[in-house]
């Protein structure tokens, strides 16, 4: 059974940069069927696609976050990365990675428990 | 403002239907990209519950149906149960940004 994990601080100060890592197991980061995302759900909102990326490093951004984020994939230790740059207490959320699939339907399958970042001095 | 739109609520009692419209444009459910559903009980991540607007993963109960037409899409939940309270959103693809797109999201209330 596939399994996602997030990891990262739960604190980031304002003006700094979120980093995140998802780490998958129970199937390989490799595949060419699939995508790695990131979804982040702001307290008592709704879900927003943040980034998506293929095991080769090629990469799909949400445009209003397209300026601060980067996101990276490491194939040996089949986990993902995301940063995120000049945070503000905007960017408080719920952050989910998740996997999709590359051809129709396009939908996340798979999703990480999900990982509270709060930004905040 | 999602770029999907979601109704923020909806209720019936235990027994009754309910329907979830998600309404998009011409970039996304209008342009043929399929709608997915996905069921989030409080304090745990999403669930897919529909996908390519009519299928349902295994362990889905046929309580739960998708349907979709021209640029809009609707969840159908029959025989309400209170298990079903949760919050519901609508996903597609966008072409004009590129992107996954979800809606509002929609709170279902058992009364």
């Amino acid at each position: 059974q596939l399994q996602l994990q997030e990891s990262g601080p739960g604190l980031v100060k304002p003006s700094e940069t979120l980093s995140l890592t998802c780490t998958v197991s129970g199937g390989s980061i490799s595949s060419s069927n699939y995508y790695w995302g990131w979804i982040r759900q702001p307290p008592g909102k709704g879900l927003e696609w943040i980034g998506s990326i293929y095991y080769t490093g090629s990469t799909y951004y949400n445009p209003s976050l397209k300026s601060r984020l980067t996101t990276s994939v490491d194939t040996s230790k089949n986990q993902f990365s995301l940063k995120l740059t000049s945070v503000t207490a905007a960017d408080t959320a719920v952050f989910y990675c998740a996997r999709h699939t590359v051809v129709t339907p396009l939908y996340f399958d798979y999703w990480g428990q999900g990982t509270l970042v709060t930004v905040s001095s | 403002q999602s770029v999907l739109t979601q109704p923020p609520s909806v209720s019936g009692a235990p027994g009754q239907r309910v329907t979830i419209s998600c309404t998009g444009s011409t970039s996304n459910i209008g342009a043929g990209y399929d709608v997915h559903w996905y069921q989030q009980l409080p304090g745990t991540a999403p669930k897919v519950l529909i996908y390519g607007n009519i299928n349902r993963p295994s362990g889905v109960p046929d309580r739960f149906s998708g349907s979709k037409s021209g640029t809009s899409a609707s969840l159908a939940i029959t025989g309400l149960q209170a298990e079903d309270e949760a919050d519901y959103y609508c996903q597609s693809y966008d072409n004009s940004l590129n992107g996954w797109v979800f809606g509002g999201g929609t709170k279902l209330t058992v009364l």
